[in-house]
């Protein structure tokens, strides 16, 4: 089973439209959550993260997420888009194996990002 | 100041050859990765290391060596390159590996290997 699931490969939107990309995660790995954003031709940046505690994370560049763990989802929101922030968005869980952790992504959500 | 920098930033070369991708921290993270992102932008793990000793390989060909001299360094060196190398390579670093299970990893900019 894959370790992480990213539900779309592409989400277009208007700008200031409000946005959901959507990750599961199987129960079988650590609910270490991470959501990275990758702007074009750029590597990869921490948007936010999830280790313990309140189930909704706030991130940077208005970005938040809510862990559900009954769902096993780690869905990343914004309420209003801008055209900045069109980039491909990764969700990724450590996977514990072997006496050492994995960061593992999903395959990614593209957010296309319309005036 | 660069966190993680990889050299160079593009590479290309014809398929036989061998090529190196350079990668260094200046974290101070004990644990340092290659991963690999395909046309379709999907980032598959291939190494990591803690503090200088191989602790991950995935399935990848033996033609693909990392060498780490050091904690702060962490090589990639590929040999008789073939058409499907091609794709961008990251490094990332991160403090914790064994154990560690929070360890945030931060990514260098990318170096993308074309093979014609």
């Amino acid at each position: 089973a894959q370790s992480v699931t990213q539900l779309d490969s592409q989400v277009p939107v208007f700008e200031e439209a409000p946005v959901e990309l959507r990750c599961n995660y199987s129960s079988s790995v650590s609910v270490y959550l991470f959501w990275y954003v990758q702007y074009p031709n750029q590597g990869l940046q921490l948007l936010l993260k999830y280790l313990s505690g309140s189930t909704l994370v706030k991130g940077i560049n208005g970005f938040e997420a809510e862990f559900n763990k009954s769902q096993t989802s780690f869905h990343l929101r914004k309420p209003s888009v801008h055209i900045s922030d069109t980039a491909e968005y990764f969700c990724a869980v450590i996977l514990f194996s072997g006496g050492y952790n994995k960061l593992i992504f999903g395959a990614g959500t593209r957010l296309a990002v319309h005036p | 100041d660069t966190a993680v920098s990889q050299t160079p930033k593009y590479l290309v070369t014809q398929m036989g050859n061998d090529k190196s991708i350079k990668c260094e921290q200046n974290l101070g993270h004990d644990t340092m990765y290659w991963y690999k992102q395909d046309s379709k932008k999907f980032l598959k793990i291939m190494f990591s290391y803690n503090n200088k000793e191989l602790i991950i390989n995935e399935t990848v060909p033996n033609r693909f060596s990392p060498k780490s001299p050091d904690k702060a360094h962490l090589n990639l060196h590929i040999n008789s390159l073939e058409l499907g190398d091609s794709a961008v390579y990251f490094c990332a670093s991160s403090q914790g590996g064994a154990g560690a299970r929070k360890g945030e990893a931060f990514f260098g900019q990318g170096t993308r290997l074309t093979v014609v």
